[in-house]
């Protein structure tokens, strides 16, 4: 099983700032490598997926980048709607998520 | 457009059993995978298994395998998740999703949820 582990678990910043997520895989994804956002009572979202892809209707704000084992999602400026948890996903070998990082208003 | 929606939250008790709905529309249902995704309370997402609605080939995860089952009914364009024992440990919320692409996985859409809570 590929195991994904998301630094740091929680992450504290202020809207106007930019938040960098990071997501490790215990072996190569071969770029099969999402990421979800999910707010409080609510469904996951995809944002990014195949690394650098933009999902549909996705911000620019939002990128992902990395290769291999290590992967980035940045955010490059945060607006008040993007407080959320994260997680990444491969599905290189069937699917695994990360544990998830929670992006919170300092 | 799109939509997957999944049955309303249940209350049961340890031992019963249980199947919940995942109902599409707008896509031809046939030819995408579905996933199912738990998420306990406070917890972060684990996939659980996909379906090809159009054999219903099934794929779980270890961590699943034997504890609960999937299934389709492609007259109505419905997905299945269901229990034959239920243990305090299945509560959760439960989430159907889409799988797009020719690698199977990538979820684009998704439903609401269904919780499930077991407590005697």
């Amino acid at each position: 099983e590929i195991v994904l582990t998301q630094s740091p678990a929680t992450l504290s910043l202020s809207p106007g700032e930019r938040a960098t997520l990071s997501c490790r895989a215990s072996q190569s994804v071969n770029n099969y490598l999402a990421w979800y956002q999910q707010k409080p009572g609510q469904a996951p979202r995809l944002l990014v997926y195949d690394v650098s892809n933009r999902a549909t209707g996705i911000p620019a704000r939002f990128s992902g980048s990395g290769s291999g084992t290590d992967f980035t999602l940045t955010i490059s400026s945060l607006e008040p709607e993007d407080f959320a948890v994260y997680y990444c996903q491969q599905r290189r070998s069937w699917s695994t998520f990360g544990q998830g990082t929670k992006l919170e208003i300092k | 457009e799109v939509q997957l929606v999944q049955s309303g939250a249940e209350v049961k008790k340890p031992g019963e059993s249980l199947k919940i709905s995942c109902e599409t529309s707008g896509y031809r249902f046939t030819t995408y995978w579905i996933g199912w995704v738990r998420q306990m309370p406070g917890k972060g997402l684990e996939w659980m298994g996909f379906i090809y609605p159009g054999d219903s080939d099934a794929r779980y995860s270890p961590s699943f395998q034997g504890q609960v089952i999937m299934s389709v009914d492609k007259s109505r364009s419905t997905a299945f998740l269901q229990w034959s024992s239920l243990k305090a440990s299945d509560t959760a919320v439960y989430y159907c999703a889409r799988s797009r692409g020719e690698v199977v996985g990538l979820f684009d859409y998704w439903g609401q949820g269904t919780l499930v809570t077991v407590s005697s």
